[in-house]
Parts: C-alpha cells; structure tokens; sequence
C-alpha cells in the first residue's frame, strides 16, 4: 500500500525534553512537508523539504528542526526552545513536477508536553 | 500576501439538509490553485479537489460540488443531502505556484441524524 506513515500516533514529553516525530512515504515523492495544527485553526507550516539534503523553513520553524538523509524519510525534532508544543502534527508530501501537485497528509502525530 | 477566509467557524444541519461551505481567498498571483480538504475524527486530512485559476467550471462528485467564481475570489463547497459521515472540519487551501499551501481556519461541519 503506498501511503504516508507517522509515528507514534500520540506522544507525551516532559519539558526540557526534545522529541522526534518521524515521517515516512513510500509514494516516491520529492518534497515533503511538516505542518502544526491548533485547536481551532488552520494548518501552520514548520518545514519543507523539496529535495534529499535540503530544506526551508515554513512560517514556524523556531524551536523545531529537520533532516532529509533519505527521499523517503523527513523526521521532525521538537526540542525544548519550543516553547509551545502541544498540538497535533502532520507530515504531508507532494510529487513534484514543477507545479503545485496535490499534497497528501499522514494521519497524524498528537504531541502533549506535560 | 495569500490569506484564505473561512468564515463559518461551526455549521449544524440536520441529515438530508444541502449545506454550503464559504472559502474566500485573496492573492495577487493570476496563477494558482485552491484545495479542499476533509479532516474526519481520526485526524488525517483528506484530500477532495483541486481547481486551478483558469478553470472555472463547476465541478460535481457524487454528493460534493464545488462553485469557482474568480470574479468574487470564492471557491466554495456544497454538500447535497447531507449525511453523518460528513461530520467533519472542512479546509479550503491555496498554493500561489510555490511550496506552501495557506488554510483557512477550517469549518466544523456537523450532520444530525
């Protein structure tokens, strides 16, 4: 089945504490994308990564990092200069052919800092 | 600067009701493309349509309709008989020819039996 895969479906963290959230797609598609979601509101973009070894920052990108060892693979670090983290995370990704293909989402990772 | 508007936070009908989501959005690009996308329960958005800013034909889906008017920047949504697996929140989407996709606030969408 191809689709996207996120891991742990619901994460708890202690304060000081980075976490990585991981993101996976065997759709062989070129960019992929990290996106926070609040309550009550749309989705924020963190990263995005159009190619193997590089990535830009979205609109939120303070207090998270990012790596594109693998096409296949673009986990997030949420570490502790996040001062907000709790919220729910989607990865997404995107065949890209030089215009704006559809993005297609995982299902989700719940993060709670307690 | 992109915005995309939802301005109905929340929509209550009664299962069979015809409901019709608003999305407004605003760009200076002539070139784009707006989304809809379904975010059930379990999380995962799910991907509806896609419409580019040279096609204005309406489109339907079964059920789903979609209603482009350039003329008043609006691209919304009509749900015909509406059931409760439609209960949902809505997300309208644009994508100005980069890499980013604005969302609307989103629509709560919920159907009574």
């Amino acid at each position: 089945d191809g689709g996207i895969t996120q891991s742990p479906k619901y994460l708890f963290r202690k304060e000081g504490q980075n976490v990585t959230l991981s993101c996976e797609q065997n759709l062989n598609h070129d960019a992929m994308y990290w996106y926070r979601q609040d309550p009550g509101q749309g989705l924020r973009l963190i990263y995005y990564s159009q190619i193997v070894n590089d990535f830009q920052k979205g609109d939120i990108a303070e207090g998270y990092s990012v790596s594109r060892e693998k096409k296949e693979s673009f986990p997030l670090t949420v570490t502790s200069a996040q001062k907000n983290p709790t919220a729910f995370y989607l990865c997404a990704s995107r065949e890209e052919t030089g215009y704006p293909d559809t993005q297609y989402f995982g299902p989700g990772t719940r993060l709670t800092v307690l | 600067a992109q915005k995309v508007t939802q301005a109905q936070t929340e929509i209550s009908v009664v299962e069979k009701e015809d409901v019709t989501l608003d999305c407004v959005y605003e760009t200076r690009d002539t070139t784009y493309y707006l989304f809809w996308y379904k975010q059930p329960p379990s999380g995962e958005l799910v991907f509806l349509i896609r419409r580019n800013s040279f096609d204005e034909q309406n489109e339907i889906s079964g059920r789903y309709s979609w209603n482009f008017q350039k003329s008043t920047s609006s691209f919304n949504f009509t749900i015909t008989a509406s059931q409760v697996v439609d209960s949902a929140v809505y997300f309208c989407a644009l994508d100005e020819y980069g890499n980013k996709l604005v969302f609307g606030a989103g629509t709560i969408l919920r159907v009574k039996s």
